[in-house]
């Protein structure tokens, strides 16, 4: 079945810090992927729509130029949280549908971000 | 715009026992609808998706639901939990066909009682 690979599984970070975190989709293509943040016993909530070869799109009141997304491939999406600061600290999950289109997202297993 | 309701934030429920997690969505257009299971410190599971034909859908893990147009709702339901059944549960809906953008609702914890 389709597969979202996440990487890092948990990373700590010093505050003012960048930290990437690597999206890839195994065995199949992503033209999109969608990048969430998770605080602690709270819901998903949608931070911007990854595209490939083109601009990501963010949603209201997300950060662009904190949040940087990147879709090289069809393969991979990367989010890099810049200048990270302790209220950055979450867990980001990003999904990918299997086809363009497709109703049923794919989720990778997560990363938490921890921000001293 | 579309929303999800899940009103029961935590159910304790004990093993063996019959369960139901509450979920009810609103929307101007046709929804497909999902629920979707997280175990502590994972991503989601897809454990069932409403998206046309049969208003009773089967999932994984003995769990099914009911789409119901006139409440607006999509409960999820077992009728025998399992210690490991315990989670986070969350309701998502999607407006449209080919819209790929899920709204969540705000989770429910289960928690099985030995």
């Amino acid at each position: 079945g389709a597969v979202v690979s996440q990487h890092p599984s948990w990373v700590i970070c010093k505050s003012g810090t960048s930290v990437k975190i690597e999206c890839r989709s195994l065995d199949f293509q992503a033209t999109t992927m969608f990048w969430y943040r998770q605080f602690p016993k709270q819901s998903l909530m949608l931070m911007a729509t990854s595209n490939e070869g083109s601009k990501a799109t963010y949603e209201q009141g997300v950060e662009k130029d904190k949040f940087l997304i990147n879709h090289a491939s069809l393969t991979l999406s990367t989010l890099t949280v810049t200048s990270a600061h302790p209220e950055d600290s979450s867990f980001y999950i990003c999904s990918a549908p299997l086809f363009a289109g497709a109703n049923v997202l794919t989720f990778g297993a997560g990363s938490r971000l921890t921000v001293l | 715009a579309q929303s999800v309701t899940q009103l029961d934030s935590q159910v304790p429920v004990f093993e063996e026992a019959p369960v139901e997690l509450r979920c009810n969505y609103s929307s101007s257009v046709s929804v497909y609808l999902f629920w979707y299971v997280q175990y502590p410190n994972q991503g989601l599971q897809l454990l069932l998706k409403y998206l046309s034909g049969s208003t009773l859908v089967k999932g994984i893990n003995g769990f099914e639901a009911e789409f119901n147009k006139s409440q607006t709702s999509f409960h999820l339901r077992k009728p025998s939990v399992h210690i490991s059944d315990t989670a986070e549960y969350f309701c998502a809906v999607t407006e449209g066909f080919g819209n790929e953008k899920l709204t969540f609702g705000t989770g429910t914890r289960l928690t099985i009682i030995p």
